[in-house]
């Protein structure tokens, strides 16, 4: 158990809504992360938060938001979805930022299929 | 931009055989590269890191050395177990910037049979 946690674990929606993906980072973490893991794209990096700011960005559709409450924990919010969107979504969270031995800790995913 | 590439699978070998997943990457300066680990519906784990030029990293009888003169960091077992079928992911994470992202390779399934 990596003490990053994600719900729900399964989502099941239909193209055209709008869902909610959330996690809570391990004690103590400032830094999230979340990445979409898909068939044809792999693991790719979505967008970083670092104590409530945006840190980085990845390759994040407009259609596609987050944010990281004061309590740490953070949200990824899709909206307009398409089949392509149907992907394993991973929340991730470390401990420093600017640190060599900054290890990412891996919650279990938000499994979302889009039908 | 940094990027990943890393031997695609599957790999299907028996208990007690030699395992290489090869990996090599392209970045700006000297990243830091890493192994994750994904079992069977579970998330990524961290399997071991390297953080500089011939730095060695090591767990769980899995080795992989940074070979900044072939941009590689190729991992290796001496002898794979049953347990260690899941799928393997080479990372980088770059040396420019305050962006701490890891970019991944497409991940290689491994699967040992008793």
């Amino acid at each position: 158990d990596s003490g990053v946690t994600q719900t729900p674990k399964h989502l099941i929606t239909a193209t055209g809504q709008r869902v909610t993906l959330r996690c809570s980072p391990r004690s103590g973490d400032l830094s999230v992360y979340w990445y979409q893991q898909s068939l044809d794209q792999g693991l790719q990096f979505l967008i970083q938060y670092y104590n409530g700011e945006e840190r980085a960005k990845g390759n994040i559709l407009e259609r596609f938001s987050a944010q990281q409450f004061p309590d740490l924990h953070s949200e990824l919010n899709l909206s307009s979805l398409e089949l392509g969107d149907s992907a394993l979504y991973f929340c991730a969270s470390s401990a420093r930022i600017l640190s060599s031995y900054n290890e990412q800790f891996f919650g279990p995913g938000t499994r979302l299929t889009v039908l | 931009g940094d990027s990943v590439t890393q031997m695609e699978g599957p790999v299907t070998l028996s208990e007690e055989a030699f395992l290489t997943i090869n990996c090599t990457y392209t970045a700006t300066g000297y990243p830091s590269l890493f192994w994750y680990v994904q079992y069977p519906g579970e998330g990524l784990q961290l399997l071991l890191k390297a953080t500089k030029a011939d730095d060695k990293g090591s767990n769980k009888g899995f080795e992989a050395t940074y070979r900044k003169e072939t941009t590689s960091f190729h991992l290796e077992k001496g002898s794979v177990q049953v347990s260690d079928s899941a799928v393997y992911f080479c990372a980088l994470r770059g040396a420019q910037g305050g962006s701490e992202k890891l970019v991944f390779g497409k991940g290689t399934k491994l699967t040992v049979n008793p």
